[in-house]
């Protein structure tokens, strides 16, 4: 059974600060790892898709790596701003099975301070 | 395109009321989903739909909960009688094919009273 694990719970940095969010799944047996932002009372937005073949993926401040290898995925997000602050959750999707395609982490909250 | 839509983005109701949530996919994507958020257990997955056919609904809490895709543009889920401990934020994803990512709706919060 897959499972997704986010380290740290949650994250209270300065403002301009680099940061890191890191993922770890177990079963590498991945289509692809998404992360997603989540606003408090909001919905969740798609920031970064990465597929299982790519080594990481970059939009704008944000840049996503995956090792399928060691079952980890990093979020680099750069110069961090007090807009940044949200739940960042990654998500597994894999091949079928009784779990559904796609498994979340419990996501790593993000506190960025002016 | 408008994204995945969901109605109502809120709903009261009391214990033992039947609780019908609807959804809207992305035009085209031929994969649906039904997740439950709390803050105990997360995200959890329901149950999910492929070209309008249940595949997994292991997810599902128990038969009070029933979920339906009649057609590839709308999916309902009712829940039958609904209780406190179903209170949770209800979101809709779909995707397209297996390789892509997934695109959330806002999410219906459902409160049981």
């Amino acid at each position: 059974k897959q499972e997704v694990t986010q380290i740290p719970a949650a994250l209270s940095v300065p403002e301009g600060e680099n940061l890191v969010l890191n993922c770890s799944f177990t079963d590498s047996a991945i289509y692809n790892l998404q992360w997603f932002r989540q606003d408090p009372g909001k919905g969740l937005t798609s920031l970064l898709l990465i597929q299982s073949s790519q080594r990481e993926q970059t939009s704008g401040r944000l840049n996503a790596s995956l090792d399928k290898s060691s079952g980890r995925s990093t979020l680099y997000i750069a110069a961090s701003q007090p807009g940044d602050s949200a739940t960042y959750l990654c998500a597994t999707r894999h091949y079928g099975g009784s779990q559904g395609n796609l498994i979340f982490g419990k996501g790593t909250k993000l506190s960025v301070k002016p | 395109d408008a994204g995945v839509i969901q109605s109502p983005r809120h709903e009261v109701t009391e214990m033992g009321q039947e609780v019908t949530l609807r959804c809207k996919p992305i035009s085209g994507h031929d994969y649906l989903f039904w997740y439950r958020q709390t803050m105990m257990r997360g995200l959890e997955l329901l149950i999910y739909f492929n070209n309008n056919v249940p595949i997994d609904d292991s997810g599902m809490p128990e038969d009070r909960f029933s979920a339906k895709m009649p057609n590839a543009s709308f999916s309902t889920l009712k829940i039958q009688p609904s209780e406190p401990r179903d209170s949770a934020v209800y979101f809709c994803a779909s995707a397209n094919g297996e390789a892509y990512g997934y695109t959330f709706g806002s999410g219906t919060r459902l409160t049981v009273v």
